[in-house]
C-alpha cells in the first residue's frame, strides 16, 4: 500500500488558472508537509501542518494555500497560477518532529 | 533561517570505490539531520539520519558523521553500487512540534560499472 500518494502526477495548465494538488497519507501521521522542487533539484519547504499549527514559510505567495479536511488528507490549492509556479511539488508526512515520508511528487506545468 | 550548503553538486566513482558527501550548516541550533536520495522520477527517501547527541551512525554501507562545534556532517557510502546512482540531499532541522527541514542543494552521484 502506498503510504503518501498524490494526485495528479502531472498537470500541465495555463497562466491564471486556479489548481488543486490532493495528497493524502495512510500511515496515521499528524504533520503533513508540502514542499516545492525547482528545476535546479533545489527542495524548499512551504508548509507544514497539524490540526494544531498552520507553518507556513515566509517567501510563499499567498496564491497558495493548503486545505486540509482530514488529518490523512493536506491538499495544496494555488490561485492564478503563474510560469515560475512551475516545479515539483512534493506532500510529506511525519508523526510530530519525527521521520519525514514523501509522496511520488506532481509535477506543475504552467503554460 | 537555516542555511545548508552541500557539497559537490556531482560525483563520479567506480563500482567498488566509496563516496563522501559534505554538508555545512548555519543555525547552531539545529539538532536533527537526516539524508534523503531521490531516484529519478520519485520522491526523496530518508536513508540515514543522525540527531545532535550522536557523533556518528552506520547502517550496512551507509554511515554519518556529525561535527557540531564545526557544524558539518558527512554521508559515506562504501562499496559502491551502480543502484547507488541517484540524488543526495541532506537536511537539517530543529527540534519542535513540526520539524521543517532545510535541504541541502543535492549531489548527482553516479556509480561508473
Amino acid at each position: 500500500d502506498t503510504a503518501v500518494s498524490q494526485t495528479p502526477k502531472y498537470l500541465v495548465t495555463q497562466m491564471g488558472n486556479d489548481k488543486s494538488i490532493k495528497c493524502e497519507q495512510n500511515l496515521g501521521h499528524d504533520t503533513m508537509y508540502w514542499y516545492k522542487q525547482d528545476s535546479k533539484k533545489f527542495l524548499k519547504i512551504m508548509f507544514s501542518y497539524n490540526n494544531k499549527e498552520l507553518i507556513i514559510n515566509e517567501t510563499v505567495p499567498n496564491r497558495f494555500s493548503p486545505k486540509s479536511p482530514d488529518k490523512a488528507h493536506l491538499n495544496l490549492h494555488i490561485n492564478s497560477l503563474e510560469l515560475g509556479d512551475s516545479a515539483v511539488y512534493f506532500c510529506a508526512s511525519s508523526q510530530v518532529a519525527n521521520t519525514q515520508y514523501f509522496g511520488p511528487g506532481t509535477r506543475l506545468t504552467v503554460l | 533561517g537555516e542555511n545548508v550548503e552541500q557539497h559537490p553538486s556531482t560525483l563520479s566513482v567506480q563500482e567498488g570505490d566509496s563516496a563522501v558527501i559534505k554538508c555545512t550548516y548555519s543555525d547552531s541550533a539545529s539538532n536533527y539531520f537526516p539524508w534523503y536520495k531521490q531516484e529519478l522520477g520519485k520522491g526523496p527517501q530518508l536513508i540515514i539520519d543522525i540527531r545532535s547527541n550522536v557523533g556518528e551512525k552506520k547502517d550496512q554501507r551507509i554511515a554519518v558523521t556529525l561535527n557540531k562545534t564545526a557544524k558539518h556532517f558527512s554521508l559515506h557510502i562504501t562499496e559502491t553500487q551502480p543502484e547507488d546512482s541517484a540524488v543526495y540531499f541532506c537536511a537539517a532541522a530543529r527540534s519542535g512540534s513540526a520539524r521543517q527541514l532545510t535541504f541541502g542543494s543535492g549531489t548527482q552521484l553516479t556509480v561508473l560499472p
